[in-house]
């Protein structure tokens, strides 16, 4: 059964900078793309940022390219994401999620979420 | 970027009935649209990948249909289980988009 556990979110000051992990379980964690997905309180599904599956292609949304960094250890199953000069408008629940595929794909299965408020 | 235009926002409907949610594509995104079940509180869930084909384990009241711009979701028989928000999401380009969701309740 495909696992997925966010980690690391919390409340930061406009300008700050946190780090997302999600540990991943069950299936062969360096055969697929990941990605995070956020959803702002009360609104809509926002995708983030992917991650090939060997770590050498990443992508970003517009709103969050320059500030975010995704990054994977295939060593220890973890992906991350680095966020600097966080926002308000970033506050939201982030979900890891495991893309159907090496490069691309959809999101196939999705961890539980972890709140980032970002807030002076 | 792709713009998915989902309707209705919300929708109120009876244990037994038939549910049909839209989401219309501002381009072509041939065969490659999903559907998610969000409840309450949780994490979205795969329902249909490729526009119409049932996630394993999904029960067989939920469909999808559609290709190119239109695409259509149907629940045959709603449930009191189903309660949920229900997302489309084109994979044909990124980035990613997602519809705006629609809220389904139980009247």
């Amino acid at each position: 059964e495909v696992q997925l556990l966010e980690s690391g979110g919390g409340l930061v000051q406009p300008g700050g900078s946190l780090r997302l992990s999600c540990a991943a379980s069950g299936f062969t964690f360096s055969s697929f793309a990941m990605s995070w997905v956020r959803q702002a309180p009360g609104k809509g599904l926002e995708w983030v940022s992917t991650i090939s599956a060997n770590g050498d292609s990443t992508f970003y949304a517009d709103s969050v390219k320059g500030r975010f960094t995704i990054s994977r250890d295939n060593s220890k199953n973890t992906l991350y994401v680095q966020m600097n000069s966080l926002r308000a408008e970033d506050t939201a629940v982030y979900y890891c999620a495991k893309n159907s595929a090496y490069t691309y794909g959809y999101f196939e299965s999705w961890g539980q979420g972890t709140l980032v408020s970002v807030s002076s | 970027d792709i713009q998915m235009t989902q309707s209705p926002s919300s929708l109120s409907a009876s244990v037994g009935d038939r549910v049909t949610i839209t989401c219309q594509a501002s381009q072509d995104i041939s065969k490659y649209l999903i559907w998610y079940q969000q409840k309450p509180g949780k994490a979205p869930k795969l329902l249909i990948y490729d526009a119409s084909n049932l996630e394993i384990g999904v029960p067989s009241r939920f469909s999808g249909s559609g290709s190119g711009t239109d695409f259509t979701f149907t629940i045959s028989s709603l449930q009191p289980e189903d309660i949920a928000t229900y997302h489309c999401q084109q994979y044909h380009n990124l980035p990613r988009t997602f519809g705006q969701g629609t809220k389904l309740e139980i009247k």
